[in-house]
């Protein structure tokens, strides 16, 4: 098994639908991530959680809201999608710590993707 | 300035070839630099970390310039499997916070 896990891997839906991506991992990490990819735009962060009690913005939230269940689930929510929002989703997990050099806490994990489809 | 800025591809080099790609980033409080490989739809890998001191794997060289705030990478003796999609990440500016992506630069290796 995957050590990240996304579902569904692959959804199309209808603008004004709610859709639900989920993510979970095996890996024991405290931090976990949301990015979608856009050609030309590269990955960009949507939300991060460092802990189950902590969630914070990314540099494109609007339109999005995430859920921490679980140190090993995080899912991503659209309550409304709109065609603007079909992309590559990834989620990533990293360890907690300094963010030294020497230390593994930046080091990303990431799930296979959900590409998500907005007609 | 963006936060993280790569050379535009794409790179077409032929097997053998060496190639460098260059990277630089806007937070100069930065700890944690990396290169990331992507393939074509799959999620990306870490290829390796960038420490000051430089660091080498095999045919592949990172170097970090913090006066400047440049990374580069160097791959020497190209294969057709270095063909991908190469992303710079870095610590970003917000206070604990995720990393920052580049848009990454594409290589193409031909025979």
């Amino acid at each position: 098994d995957a050590d990240v896990t996304q579902t569904p891997r692959n959804r199309i839906t209808k603008t004004g639908k709610r859709i639900m991506l989920e993510c979970s991992q095996t890996k024991g990490h405290d931090r976990m991530y949301w990015y979608r990819q856009d050609p030309g735009l590269g990955l960009r962060l949507i939300y991060y959680s460092f802990d189950v009690k902590d969630i914070n913005k990314g540099e494109i939230s609007d339109g999005y809201s995430v859920s921490r269940q679980a140190q090993a689930k995080f899912s991503l929510s659209l309550e409304s999608a709109i065609p603007n929002q079909t992309a590559l989703y990834f989620c990533a997990t990293s360890e907690t710590g300094l963010g030294t050099e020497s230390s593994g806490a930046n080091v990303l994990t990431f799930g296979a993707g959900s590409r998500l489809t907005v007609l | 300035r963006k936060e993280v800025e790569q050379d535009p591809g794409p790179f077409n080099v032929p097997e053998g070839a060496t190639v460098a790609f260059n990277c630089t980033y806007s937070n100069s409080a930065s700890q944690s630099f990396f290169w990331y490989r992507q393939d074509c739809r799959k999620e990306p890998k870490l290829l390796m970390s960038v420490y000051s001191s430089g660091n080498e794997d095999g045919r592949f060289t990172a170097q970090l310039n913090r006066a400047s705030q440049y990374i580069s990478l160097l791959i020497r003796d190209s294969k057709l499997s270095d063909s991908a999609t190469y992303l710079c990440v870095v610590q970003g500016s917000q206070a604990g916070t995720a990393l920052i992506f580049g848009k990454g630069t594409t290589l193409s290796v031909s025979s």
